[in-house]
Parts: structure tokens; sequence; C-alpha cells
């Protein structure tokens, strides 16, 4: 158990719905990362986020978005949902913001029908 | 930009054969390096890292990884394989020292099979 929480372990959605992924990550870790991981695309970083302040973005879609709350926990929300939206939607933590390895919650596994 | 080369994306080894997993890295600074498992419908695990200390890296369940800068290579090694193993592995690299981020960069992944 590498100590993060990610809720809900599977999700089924209609296209063009919206969802919200939550991630609770390690006590004391200020680090919050959010991956997508695809079958096609491999593991895609999304969002970085240090103590409530947004650090740096990857390939993330307009349509999706993420906050980190005063109590470290962060939310990724995917609007407008697509077909391609499916995967394995993983958030990891990591006690600073540079160069420490990050421990990954088991995942949210999003299906767009 | 930092990037990782993972050169196999399929190995097959036989249950107490030795375990080779290729792994070169692009890194305009120091890199911090690292190796990730995934098993069938899990999470990602870390099995090592490398932080610019000691460049042979020893981590869980056996498996170690050597630094060469030479080569912009970090291959993970285990003498003896186990039906355990089998699983999806993963190169990283963290961007670190540039910017403010220690995003990480994943490799494409290696399958490991292990054959009775």
């Amino acid at each position: 158990d590498s100590g993060v929480t990610q809720t809900p372990k599977h999700l089924i959605t209609a296209t063009g719905q919206r969802v919200t992924l939550r991630c609770s990550p390690r006590s004391g870790d200020l680090s919050v990362y959010w991956y997508q991981q695809s079958l096609d695309q491999g593991l895609q970083f999304l969002i970085h986020y240090y103590n409530g302040e947004e650090r740096a973005k990857g390939n993330i879609l307009e349509r999706f978005s993420a906050q980190q709350f005063p109590d470290l926990h962060s939310e990724l929300n995917l609007s407008s949902l697509e077909l391609g939206d499916s995967a394995l939607y993983f958030c990891a933590s990591s006690v600073s913001d540079l160069r420490t390895e990050a421990f990954f919650g088991q995942g949210t596994r999003l299906t767009v029908v | 930009a930092q990037s990782v080369t993972q050169l196999d994306s399929h190995v097959s080894v036989s249950e107490g054969t030795p375990v080779l997993l290729r792994c070169n890295y692009s890194s305009s600074y120091s890199p911090s390096l690292f190796w990730y498992v995934q098993h069938p419908n899990k999470g990602l695990q870390l099995l090592l890292k490398y932080t610019s200390a000691a460049t042979l890296v020893k981590g869980i369940n056996g498996f170690e990884a050597e630094f060469k800068k030479s080569e912009t290579s970090f291959h993970l090694t285990k003498p003896s394989a186990h039906m355990s193993d089998a699983a999806e592995y993963f190169c990283v690299v963290s961007e670190g020292s540039s910017g403010n981020t220690g995003k990480l960069i994943f490799g494409q992944g290696t399958t490991l099979q292990v054959k009775p």
C-alpha cells in the first residue's frame, strides 16, 4: 500500500458527461501529480500541483482541469467526455516538488461508452 | 528536455535465469532516475532510484540498476528471475533540476515474461 488513495476505482459513464476523480496524497506529501495511462499513448503526464499551486502542465486537454485543495487532496475533472478518454488515471504524490520519487495510487479506470 | 528509451518492449526469461531490462536516458542535467513496476491491474510500485549518490543502486525484490553516465544508461538487472517478477517495468527520469517541477517522464515500458 503506497498510502495514496484514489476514488473511485472504476467509473463507467457516457459520452458528453463530466466526472471527477479524487486523490488523497500520502501524509506529509505536498506534491500531487496526475497521469493518464492508455494502450496507445503509454503513461502521459497531465498536471502537477505543489502545496496548492499549479507547477506544470503536460498533455492535458482543455476539457480537463484539476485543483489541489488546502487539505492537499486533489481532484481531476474531466468534461465533455469522449470515447478516447477511456484510460487508467493515476495520481501520485511526493514530499517535495523536485527530483524525488513519487508514490502512486491504484488508479481510476474510466470507461466512456 | 529529458527522455527515456526502453530498448526492449518485451523480454522473456526462464525462471531462475538472469534478467536484464535496458534503458537509455537523455538529460541536460544530472538526472534522477527510477525504475517502477506495474503488475496486472495494479498501480505502479517504486523498485529503486538513483539520485546522484552511488552509481550501483539496489532496490526491492533483488533488483538493482547501474547508472553509467558515459553510456547514458540505467539498466535494470536481477540475478535470478522468479515467476512473480512477471510484470510491466518502466524506466523513469525526473525533470527535476530544470524548471520547478519534478514531473516524471516514463519510458514506453518493457513487459517481462517469466517461463517456468
